[in-house]
């Protein structure tokens, strides 16, 4: 158990809806990073958020977007919903001690998206 | 685009060998290196970390890394069952205009660990 939570579990949309997952830091963190792990790949960098504000960003579409709150949970949306976005979304969160992302990450459970 | 490479396998190991996993990468600014641990239908788990050449030694895990061959493995001893998963190698390369450094995986090596 690493502390991270995050919800739904699971969760199936229809293509063009949007989605909202939700993500709580472990105690202490305040940088969460987001990825999104497609069946057989590694996980894939989305964007990272660094005391509320986005501290870097992946190769993936405005339509990915994110929030942090200052008790450091943090938000994931995606807008327009596509049949390729069905993957697991995976939150982890870090100390950021640097503030430069080379803190040790760790991984919530994750969010299986299925887009019909 | 910063690259990290893993054979995908799956490497069968008998119980109780040594199972070897290798993973390359392309951005030699990369400063930390970990080995993350996935069965399937779960998160990636951490098992170590390094940051510096040399080995580092946990348990049955022992990671080595060698900057200068952008090179990175874990040995796992006395393999278990337990230990059939898919191992995934990160590495933090900066992300060009983030001003940051970010977490590259590869795609994994599948283990078996044959009883």
């Amino acid at each position: 158990e690493t502390g991270v939570t995050q919800s739904p579990t699971h969760l199936i949309k229809t293509r063009g809806q949007q989605v909202t997952l939700r993500c709580s830091s472990q105690s202490g963190h305040n940088t969460v990073s987001w990825y999104q792990q497609a069946l057989g790949q590694g996980p894939q960098f989305i964007f990272q958020y660094y005391r509320e504000e986005e501290n870097g960003r992946g190769n993936f579409p405005p339509r990915f977007s994110g929030l942090q709150f200052p008790n450091y949970s943090s938000e994931l949306n995606v807008n327009a919903l596509e049949l390729d976005d069905s993957a697991l979304y995976l939150c982890a969160s870090s100390l950021g001690t640097s503030g430069r992302g080379t803190d040790t990450q760790y991984f919530g459970p994750g969010t299986r998206l299925t887009v019909l | 685009q910063k690259e990290v490479e893993q054979n995908s396998g799956p490497l069968s190991v008998p119980e109780g060998a040594i199972a070897s996993l290798n993973c390359t990468y392309s951005d030699r600014g990369s400063q930390s290196f970990f080995w993350y641990r996935q069965y399937s239908g779960k998160s990636p788990e951490l098992i170590m970390f390094i940051y510096s050449n040399g080995d580092k030694e946990d348990g049955r895990f022992t990671a080595q890394l060698n900057k200068a061959s952008q090179y990175v493995s874990l040995l796992i001893r006395d393999s278990q069952p337990s230990d059939s998963a898919t191992y995934l190698c990160a590495v933090t390369a900066l992300y060009s205009g983030a001003g940051s450094y970010q977490l590259t995986f590869g795609k994994g090596t599948k283990l078996s660990v044959i009883p």
